[in-house]
C-alpha cells in the first residue's frame, strides 16, 4: 500500500516553461486535493476534486489547472511558470472521514 | 486577516517540558478541529482531531477547543526530541455546504525539543 505518491520529487523550471505534477492514491478515496506550502503561509489549497469527474477552485487557483483523470489520479498543471510559483506542492486524498487527509511526500519546485 | 492564525515560532524547549501550541480562528462555522504533524521534508499527517468544543487526550497529547473564544490548543506532555516537527492546526465547517471536505490550515509552528 503506497498511499499517496507524487512525481517528480524535485523540479527546476525557467520562467514561462510548463509542467505537470502527477499524483496518485491507492486508497480508493473519492476526494483529492492540491496544496502549496510556503514559509510562514502554511498550506494553501489550490484546487480540489470532491469526486471523480468534478474539480473546484481553492484559495489560490490562479496560474494552475487540474485534471481528475480517474478515481486514482489527480494532476496539477502549470501552463507558464512564474517565480511566484516556487513552492513545495502537496497532493492529498480523503475518504469517508471528514477530518483526515492523507498527504503525499511533496514536490519541491523552483522557478528561476 | 487570515481565517486561522497560528504563531509560527520557532519554539525551542528542553526534553521533558510541557509544550503549548495554539491557534485562533474567525469563522464561527468551523466544527472540526485538527492537528497535523509534519516532519522535515515530509508531508503532514493527522495527529488528533476534535469535533466541536471540549478536550481530547491521546497519550502525551491533549487537544482543547474553546469555541466561545475561537481558540484551540495542543498540549504535549513530557516532550521528546522525536516530537520535533512543524505542527499545523486545521479546521473545517460541518457536513454539507460548498465547503464540505475543505480544510483551512494555520501557518504551522516549528517545534524543537532538545535533549
Amino acid at each position: 500500500n503506497a498511499g499517496v505518491t507524487q512525481t517528480p520529487k524535485f523540479q527546476v523550471l525557467k520562467t514561462g516553461q510548463s509542467m505537470t505534477l502527477q499524483c496518485a492514491q491507492d486508497m480508493n478515496h473519492n476526494s483529492m486535493y492540491w496544496y502549496r506550502q510556503d514559509p510562514g503561509m502554511g498550506l494553501r489549497l489550490i484546487y480540489y476534486s470532491a469526486s471523480e469527474g468534478t474539480t473546484d477552485k481553492g484559495e489560490v487557483p490562479n496560474g494552475y489547472n487540474v485534471s481528475r483523470l480517474n478515481k486514482r489520479e489527480f494532476s496539477l498543471r502549470l501552463e507558464s511558470a512564474a517565480p511566484s510559483q516556487t513552492s513545495v506542492y502537496f497532493c492529498a486524498s480523503s475518504g469517508g472521514l471528514v477530518y483526515e487527509q492523507y498527504f503525499g511526500p511533496g514536490t519541491r519546485l523552483t522557478v528561476t | 486577516q487570515k481565517e486561522v492564525e497560528q504563531d509560527p515560532g520557532p519554539l525551542s524547549v528542553p526534553e521533558g517540558a510541557i509544550v503549548s501550541l495554539n491557534c485562533t480562528y474567525s469563522n464561527s462555522a468551523f466544527q472540526y478541529f485538527m492537528w497535523y504533524r509534519q516532519y522535515s521534508r515530509k508531508g503532514p499527517e493527522l495527529l488528533m482531531y476534535t469535533y466541536s468544543s471540549g478536550n481530547k487526550e491521546d497519550g502525551r497529547f491533549t487537544a482543547q477547543v474553546d469555541k466561545s473564544s475561537k481558540y484551540i490548543s495542543l498540549f504535549i506532555r513530557d516532550s521528546q526530541p522525536s516530537d520535533s516537527a512543524t505542527y499545523l492546526c486545521a479546521m473545517r465547517p460541518g457536513a454539507g455546504g460548498t465547503s464540505y471536505g475543505k480544510l483551512t490550515f494555520g501557518q504551522g509552528t516549528i517545534l524543537t525539543v532538545h535533549p
